[in-house]
């Protein structure tokens, strides 16, 4: 039972570049979250999903798509990637109320 | 403007001592709360949560007390070990959702042996 991954782990990024997040759960969970933490700041959401095909816009949502082909997989898009995205992702699961979280994804866009 | 605000970006407390780590809200439909605990290079996890209808929740050394009039939440941890030195993030939320939920900044606790 892993829980909650993400891939990868780090990346660097130039301005203009896309990219792709993969997280896979395998709790069987409904509802998927990605998030972006940065300094200072509590984790906001961009986007989430409360079940397979549906995707909804979180607080934070500009500069980002996302996709849930798959019930365990949470896929996180930059489709041209800012050095204002530079970040650490996390994505999480739920059933809910409490989630649980993948290990982060560190993102530096140049 | 932080909905949910941590003033105290840092706390230090001796091995054995009480920890009490503070998170203030200022959206008064906010009715269920979480705290979670962060190690760097890691996701956060998941401690102890409380619904509105409740004033205090406990988890063996942990519990969360609410001040609804307040808008106060606060964690205690009693007694502080090394290992709980980590981020603490508290979160709130309109229904129990996670779309809803709105993080704090985090306070950073150091258990000092």
């Amino acid at each position: 039972n892993a829980g909650v991954t993400q891939t990868p782990k780090f990346r660097v990024l130039k301005t203009g570049q896309s990219m792709t997040l993969l997280c896979a759960q395998d709790m069987n969970h409904e509802y998927m979250y990605w998030y972006r933490q940065d300094p200072g700041m509590g984790l906001r959401l961009i986007h989430y999903s409360v079940g397979e095909g549906t995707t909804a816009k979180g607080e934070v949502p500009d500069g980002y798509n996302v996709s849930r082909l798959k019930k365990q997989n949470f896929l996180l898009g930059l489709e041209s990637a800012a050095p204002s995205q530079t970040s650490v992702y996390f994505c999480a699961s739920s059933l809910p109320p409490e989630q649980y979280f993948g290990p982060g994804t560190r993102l530096t866009v140049t | 403007d932080q909905q949910v605000k941590q003033n105290s970006p840092s706390l230090s407390v001796q091995e054995g001592r009480i920890s009490i780590l503070n998170c203030d809200y200022t959206n008064s439909m906010f009715d269920y709360f979480l705290w979670y605990k962060k190690y760097p290079a890691e996701g956060p996890t998941f401690l102890i949560s409380i619904s509105s209808i409740k004033d205090k929740n406990e988890d063996g050394r942990f519990t969360v007390f609410l001040n609804k009039s307040a808008k106060h939440l606060s964690l205690h941890i009693v007694p502080s070990q090394p290992g709980d030195s980590a981020v603490y993030f508290c979160a709130a939320s309109r229904g129990n959702y996670g779309q809803n939920f709105v993080f704090g900044p985090g306070t950073r606790l150091s258990v000092l042996p």
